[in-house]
This record gives C-alpha cells, structure tokens and sequence, in this order.
C-alpha cells in the first residue's frame, strides 16, 4: 500500500497569510494526488486533481504543485472561510489512501 | 446538479448487520466508478470500497474485507454497501463519492454507530 505522510498535522495562521500544507508519497504516484478541504460536520471538497488542476468552482487562490513522490498545497491568502481540514490523497492505485489531514485554525 | 445522497445508517450492535445506500443524480450514474469511504468520529478519511461501472471490477479494504459487500444499480441509479460482521471500529460516517479525478463529488454523509 502507498503511504501519505501529510505535514504539518496542524498549523496557525492569520487572515492574509500564505499557507503551504506538504504531502509525501511513499512511490511515486504519476501525479494521481488530490486535494480535499473539509469543515466540521461536512463531507470533503475537493479542490485540486491531477496535482495541479483546479476543480471547477474552486477560487485561484488554492494551487497545487509537485511531482512524483512530494505534492504541496498552497493557499495564498488565508479568509476565514479557509478556516478547515485539509486532506491529500493518491489515486494512482487501490486501495486508495490519505495523508492523515492539516488542520489549519486562526492564530 | 450533481448530487449523492446516503441513507441507512444507524444504530446496530457489534455482530449486525445494516446496508447503507447511495442515491445519485444529476449526472448518468452508469457512467461513473464509485468508492464509499468512511471516517470514524474525531478521525482522518479512510477508503473503503470501489466498483466499476458494470460492476466487474471491485475492492476492498483489508478491514472490511469479507465483511462488506459494494454493489450498485445502474438502472436505479444507485450504490450500497452492504455491512455484515460489524464491529466496534466500523462506528464511522460513511460517504459516497463519484471516482473521477480522486473523487469529484460527496455525499453528505451518513452516520453508522455499532454499540451494544
């Protein structure tokens, strides 16, 4: 099974601050790797595909980057609505896994 | 619109059984491979089940695994899960989620608690 270490498992951060969540694959992955927000008591959202690719609907403030074994999420100005759980997982392969969540609070 | 909507949850002892379902709509439902992933309370995701559009191909998490049994019905646009054996750990919100770029669209969730 592919492993996805996630860091940092929590961080503080301020309104208008760049925020960058790290997500590391135990193989390379081909760059199946997506990005998930999720608030208290809601399903997960996803945001980024393919690495890199924007969901539909999804504000340009959040991008994705990396390749082959090590991803990054990036929020590049921090609202109170980014205020969440964020998750990666790899679908490259089943069964599919996730990195173990960043949850982001206000400093 | 897309939308997934999960019922059937509940309340069960350890031992019982209970058969969640997922209704699907505003998309062609036969089209798409679908996965169930749960997250127990306090919890990170966990996946645990997917199957192909014709239902051909199917997986499994080793926890579950000749526990639970995925099916679908494309006819009534619907996915299930059945849960046979259940145990303490299986206590989880379990969601429905379509399998296009790592899973596109949730549904909202349903809560399965196994206590005595």
């Amino acid at each position: 099974d592919i492993q996805m270490t996630q860091s940092p498992s929590s961080l503080s951060a301020s309104v208008g601050d760049r925020v960058t969540i790290t997500c590391r694959a135990s193989q390379d992955i081909n760059n199946y790797l997506a990005w998930f927000q999720q608030k208290p008591g809601k399903a997960p959202k996803s945001l980024i595909y393919a690495a890199s690719s924007l969901q539909s609907g999804v504000p340009s403030k959040f991008s994705g980057s990396g390749s082959g074994t090590d991803f990054t999420l990036t929020i590049s100005s921090l609202q109170p609505e980014d205020f969440a759980t964020y998750y990666c997982q790899q679908y490259n392969s089943y069964p599919r896994t996730f990195g173990g969540g960043t949850k982001v609070e206000i400093k | 619109e897309v939308q997934l909507v999960e019922s059937g949850g509940g309340l069960v002892q350890p031992g019982g059984s209970l058969r969640l379902s997922c209704a699907a709509s505003g998309f062609t439902f036969s089209t798409y491979r679908m996965n169930w992933v749960r997250q127990a309370p306090g919890k990170g995701l966990e996946w645990v089940s997917y199957i192909s559009t014709g239902s051909t191909t199917i997986y499994y998490a080793d926890s579950v695994k000749g526990r639970f049994t995925i099916s679908r019905d494309n006819a009534n646009n619907s996915l299930y899960l059945q849960m046979n054996s259940l145990r303490d750990e299986d206590t989880a919100v379990y969601y429905c989620a379509r399998d296009y770029s790592g899973g596109d669209y949730w549904g909202q969730g349903t809560l399965v608690t196994v206590s005595s």
